[in-house]
């Protein structure tokens, strides 16, 4: 049964960058997976971030794609989320979660972590 | 982007309501339309996928209809594990997105 575990800070300053690691157990993130970042506030709900295929190839929303950047370390077995200029509207509870293989949906979550954006 | 609009926002019923959940896309979405269950303080968990397939391991009194723009989410007869906020989201194009949320409470 694969596990997904969050890690990163809580807290991140006005026009800081946000770094969150998921840390993958259970099985390995070179399993032909997409591996995502989704977020969720209580202003706008759920909101899927990007994600990435094991190979390396990366899919973003384009309402944050100029901010956002999601990678793989195989050797780890982790995926990261990096987030710059995050502004209070970026505080929300993040998700890691894994798709799907037959159909894109997250049939894994992460149990989330809380970032607050504030100085 | 696709949105993603679920009536009602939020339900009460009783234990052994049936209880259907509709959710309707701004465009049509074939049958890429997924259901998530919430639960205070918990991630979601995948109930339906593909419109009407049921994830593997979850309770048979939960369903999934429709296809193009216009989908349920049926209990057949609520339990009081359900009380719980329901999600859709599609995921026919980029960016992947999810419904306002169905909040089920106790009647």
């Amino acid at each position: 049964q694969v596990q997904l575990q969050e890690s990163g800070p809580g807290l991140v300053k006005p026009s800081g960058t946000l770094s969150l690691t998921c840390a993958v157990s259970g099985g390995s993130i070179r399993s032909s997976n997409w591996w995502s970042w989704v977020r969720q506030s209580p202003g706008k709900g759920l909101e899927w971030i990007g994600e990435i295929y094991d190979g390396g190839a990366t899919n973003y929303n384009p309402s944050l794609k100029s901010r956002v950047t999601i990678s793989v370390d195989n050797s780890k077995n982790q995926f990261s989320l990096k987030l710059t200029s995050v502004t209070a509207a970026d505080t929300a509870v993040y998700y890691c979660a894994k798709v799907g293989t037959s159909s894109w949906y997250v049939d894994h979550w992460g149990q989330g972590i809380l970032v607050t954006v504030s100085s | 982007d696709i949105q993603m609009t679920q009536s009602p926002s939020s339900l009460s019923a009783s234990v052994g309501d049936r209880v259907t959940i509709t959710c309707r896309a701004s465009q049509s979405i074939s049958s890429s339309l997924n259901w998530y269950q919430q639960k205070r303080g918990k991630a979601p968990k995948v109930l339906i996928y593909g419109a009407s397939i049921l994830e593997s391991g979850g309770p048979s009194r939960f369903s999934g209809s429709g296809s193009g723009a216009d989908f349920t989410l049926t209990i057949s007869s609520l339990q009081p594990e359900d009380f719980a906020t329901y999600f859709c989201q599609q995921s026919y194009s980029f960016p992947y997105t999810f419904g306002q949320g169905t909040k089920l409470e106790i009647k």
